[in-house]
């Protein structure tokens, strides 16, 4: 079964500063996809990023970037520029590519981010 | 706003009792996924609708069913409701089975 780990249950980063959070998952699968959402205080999950697993390339979005080392099966977030509004908690998500498991997002326990004006 | 609405956002209701929670999800969209947040189970995911038919169940109680309707709606039923139910109910939308999943607000519900 895969599983996604993450080790940091809280970050702390200065306003305008970079912070990089930490995901590692175990899959013996080779399609999968891997995500970052974002929860902040009004509970809503929200999309940051997505990873397709067959591309080479990491992801970016605006602030939002990607580390993916698909061999250490390690997926980083890094937050560049820090705003007030990024403090949230940060799920690291699997999602299979093989059509019968359903498409299920298997989650890491999340990571509590504060900013610091 | 993802486009995802869920009802009701609150529900607050007894042990022994059944409740019913809603989402439609975005246009377009012929999958929904339902997710239960909890402080110590954290997210987990029940079970997956397709074009109204089931695709995935996870760790979905018996006392727990789902459906998707003909206009892609779908509701989650939990009776013999217990105090441990209490959670966050998420649902989520994609236009298919691997596409990205956006997600509504949440029904919190809470069992006294």
């Amino acid at each position: 079964a895969q599983t996604v780990t993450q080790s940091q249950p809280e970050m702390s980063v200065q306003e305008a500063e970079t912070v990089t959070l930490s995901c590692t998952y175990d899959t013996s699968e080779s399609d999968y996809y891997l995500f970052w959402y974002k929860q902040p205080p009004s509970r809503q999950m929200i999309l940051v990023i997505r990873q397709e697993a067959y591309k080479q390339q990491n992801a970016t979005e605006n602030r939002f970037s990607v580390n993916f080392q698909k061999a250490a099966k390690s997926f980083s977030l890094k937050i560049s520029d820090s705003q007030l509004g990024d403090a949230a908690m940060y799920f690291c998500a699997y999602r299979s590519g093989v059509y019968n498991q359903g498409g299920k997002l298997i989650f890491g326990q999340g990571t509590e981010l504060s900013v610091k004006p | 706003d993802s486009g995802v609405t869920q009802t009701p956002k609150h529900l607050i209701t007894a042990t022994g009792q059944r409740v019913t929670l809603r989402c439609s999800p975005r246009s377009g969209d012929l999958s929904v996924y339902w997710y239960q947040q909890s402080l110590d189970q954290g997210l987990q995911f029940l079970i997956h609708y397709y074009n109204g038919e089931e695709r995935a169940k996870g760790n979905i109680l018996e006392r727990f069913s789902a459906q998707q309707f003909p206009d892609l709606h779908s509701e989650l039923n939990l009776s013999s409701l217990e105090l441990g139910d209490s959670a966050l109910y998420f649902c989520a939308s994609s236009v298919g089975g691997r596409e990205t999943q956006y997600f509504g607000p949440g029904t919190r519900l809470l069992v006294l």
